[in-house]
């Protein structure tokens, strides 16, 4: 029940496509829905993040939609550019203080120029 | 820009040795964390700090896992006896003392055991 499932495992779109990340959750306590972004050695940083009292937020090229219902929640990248190159990570958590994320097993994303 | 600092970047050890894992949390940050992420797997939590105290800790934090906070900046993960299942590249994190706090991550302690 503490799981996220995550999909796709990896992803190659052209610059300027839009990239589709897809998010499932089951643990309905939660109720914080941050995506991360990691680079190669790098460590993850928070790309953008979503609380489940709206349906979508967004940020520049970066979308978040949220399904509460569906307990699904997606990534949308808008004019996808080679330097969005990276493993994204969905997560979720609780809103309590000093609570862990539970994290998605990441997806790989390329994008050809 | 605050960040969380880790070292060393890249730690080779021998199966059965101790490894201590160091880490400087962003300074008025209150929540401190371990994660792991195993090779080409998902990030995992291990452990959450708080007050001193841990607050949280996963099934994988066993008995040869512990954390400490030396000083007013350090935290420390030591891993008393490494196993070859240990190698992973291991995370600190730090977040304010807040709800929907985002959590700082830092680049990363790679452990090899051999």
């Amino acid at each position: 029940q503490q799981q996220v499932k995550q999909s796709p495992q990896s992803l190659i779109v052209q610059k300027g496509g839009i990239s589709i990340i897809n998010c499932a959750y089951e643990n309905t306590a939660f109720d914080y829905f941050p995506w991360y972004q990691q680079f190669p050695g790098k460590g993850p940083a928070l790309l953008i993040a979503i609380r489940p009292d709206v349906s979508e937020k967004k940020e520049g090229r970066f979308t978040i939609s949220f399904n509460k219902s569906a307990k699904q929640f997606s990534l949308h990248i808008m004019d996808s550019q080679p330097g969005d190159s990276a493993t994204y990570f969905c997560a979720a958590s609780k809103k309590e203080y000093g609570n862990k994320l539970v994290f998605g097993a990441g997806t790989i994303l390329r994008v050809k120029s | 820009e605050p960040e969380v600092t880790q070292t060393p970047s890249h730690q080779v050890t021998q199966m059965g040795q101790e490894v201590i894992l160091r880490c400087v949390p962003i300074s008025n940050h209150l929540y401190f964390y371990w994660y792991r992420q195993i090779l080409g797997q998902k990030v995992e939590f291990l452990v959450s700090f708080y007050n001193n105290e841990i607050s949280e800790k996963s099934e994988i934090f066993d008995d040869q896992f512990s954390v400490e906070r030396p000083d007013g900046s350090n935290f420390t993960l030591k891993i008393r006896s490494t196993k070859l299942e240990d190698s992973a590249m291991y995370f600190c994190a730090s977040t304010e003392p807040r709800g929907w706090a985002e959590a700082f991550f830092g680049q990363g302690t790679r452990l090899t055991v051999v």
